[in-house]
């Protein structure tokens, strides 16, 4: 079947710049995670969302950085006043939620801040 | 939060096989024990879930101690295909913020 979908797969932006990141999960997924991934790094938790309840937000690194997702699906993550240290490639991942359910990640955008 | 710590790298050869092992000391009542694999321009893929003791599925075997302080990953007779990072993550998927990465292995495996 489908599975985790993001888009863009590549943005290049100038720096102050805001750029909006889409995720769509895996129909039925209640829990979506967003992560970012710097160069040859490991995983950051950005922000994560459970069905209807409020996200978690704690992972966000700035006030710049926001994310929303809507009807309980298609997921965005927004970054306003984008910096080069933004740089990264964001990851998206779904779960049928639970406590041993695993991740299943899209492929991820691949943001560049000029 | 249930940190993990995993060797940076790791070298093999074709055929062989390759045990990956992870420490997570703090590791909760309620955290279970995942390992994931990342190909370049790829996002992590799932391969193997445990709680305790050995689990085993058609790509890996996953060994847990009685502590649960630390697991290793089994990868039998690996081929070039398997070169990748591989990720230890322990965590409650019912906790979202919990499901922290740690940094990763990188397993180069040579002909």
């Amino acid at each position: 079947g489908a599975g985790v979908s993001q888009s863009p797969s590549n943005k290049v932006t100038e720096k102050g710049k805001d750029v909006e990141l889409r995720c769509d999960p895996i129909s039925g997924h209640t829990a979506l995670y967003w992560y970012r991934q710097s160069l040859g790094q490991g995983l950051e938790f950005l922000i994560y969302f459970q069905g209807n309840s409020a996200p978690d937000k704690s992972g966000l690194p700035s006030d710049r950085f926001s994310a929303e997702r809507t009807g309980g699906s298609v997921s965005t993550l927004t970054i306003q006043r984008t910096q080069q240290e933004d740089s990264a490639v964001y990851l998206c991942a779904s779960s049928l939620g639970g406590r041993q359910i695993p991740l299943h990640f899209g492929n991820g955008t691949r943001l560049t801040v000029t | 939060l249930a940190k993990t710590t995993q060797p940076i790298s790791m070298d093999s050869y074709e055929g062989q096989e390759v045990n990956i092992t992870c420490s997570h000391n703090n590791i909760a009542t309620n955290d279970y024990i995942t390992w994931y694999q990342q190909f370049p321009s790829q996002g992590p893929r799932f391969i193997i879930q445990g709680y305790k003791t050995k689990v085993t599925n058609e790509v890996a075997s996953l060994f847990i101690p009685a502590d649960r302080k630390s697991s290793t990953l089994s990868l039998p007779r690996v081929s070039l295909s398997d070169t990748a990072v591989y990720y230890c993550l322990v965590g409650d998927g019912n906790a979202g913020n919990m499901l922290t990465f740690g940094g990763g292995t990188r397993l180069m495996v040579k002909p």
